[in-house]
């Protein structure tokens, strides 16, 4: 059965620094989500985006996150300069039409990022 | 806003029971959906319901689903200890068709 993957599991990095989590959505899958879960806390909705640009963005998406699809296959959320409270559970979904037709969102297993 | 909210935060049965937990939301859905997730790991989808259905199953899963009341219900029956696990409920809207809204969760423990 086709799922959603992502690359690391666990990231560990520093205040500051650049990190890039990575996500191969389905393979027939045209629309791509990233959310987040902070510890103990709901999963929050952070961006989503079809046809090469974002669709909708949630307020915590600011400019120090960005999203790509580099080579058709790969969906990547960059962080330019983590911050200690960018600690959480990041979560890659995709899906074959947007929800209001009814599809569901398939998700990764989810990376793990600790701000140190 | 569009969000739904689980009751009970926590429940705790013994193995075989029926567990149901409940899900309110505050605006109009076009669907809504279950998800479980076990402790640090990633979201299993169980079930969606679309706006217009009542009900509906998946083996031991029972969805219910009043848009009158805003709310929903998932029943799990006899319960088995691997169903320990947080049960979310998320919302589609009309409005926000690429996103959904996740809840709080009901954090379920299945004591042997």
């Amino acid at each position: 059965e086709p799922e959603v993957t992502q690359t690391p599991s666990h990231q560990v990095t520093q205040m500051g620094q650049e990190v890039i989590l990575r996500c191969v959505p389905i393979s027939n899958h045209l629309y791509f989500y990233w959310y987040r879960q902070i510890l103990g806390q709901k999963v929050e909705f952070l961006v989503s985006f079809y046809n090469n640009e974002i669709s909708e963005k949630s307020e915590i998406f600011d400019d120090q996150f960005s999203v790509e699809r580099p080579d058709g296959s790969n969906f990547t959320l960059k962080i330019r300069s983590t911050k200690l409270e960018d600690s959480a559970m990041y979560f890659c979904a995709s899906s074959f039409e947007p929800l209001g037709d009814y599809n569901e969102q398939f998700f990764g297993p989810g990376t793990r990022l600790t701000v140190l | 806003s569009q969000q739904g909210e689980e009751d009970p935060q926590a429940l705790s049965i013994q193995e075989g029971e029926n567990a149901t937990m409940n899900c309110s939301y505050k605006t109009s859905i076009n669907n809504l959906q279950w998800y479980r997730q076990n402790s640090g790991r990633g979201l299993v989808h169980l079930i969606l319901i679309r706006s217009n259905e009542r009900e509906k199953h998946s083996g031991r899963l029972r969805v219910t689903l009043d848009t009158s009341k805003k709310s929903s219900s998932l029943l799990i029956t006899a319960s088995r200890a691997a169903d320990t696990a947080s049960y979310f409920c998320a919302t589609g809207g009309y409005s926000s068709a690429s996103k959904i809204i996740f809840g709080s969760g009901t954090r379920l423990s299945i004591r042997p």
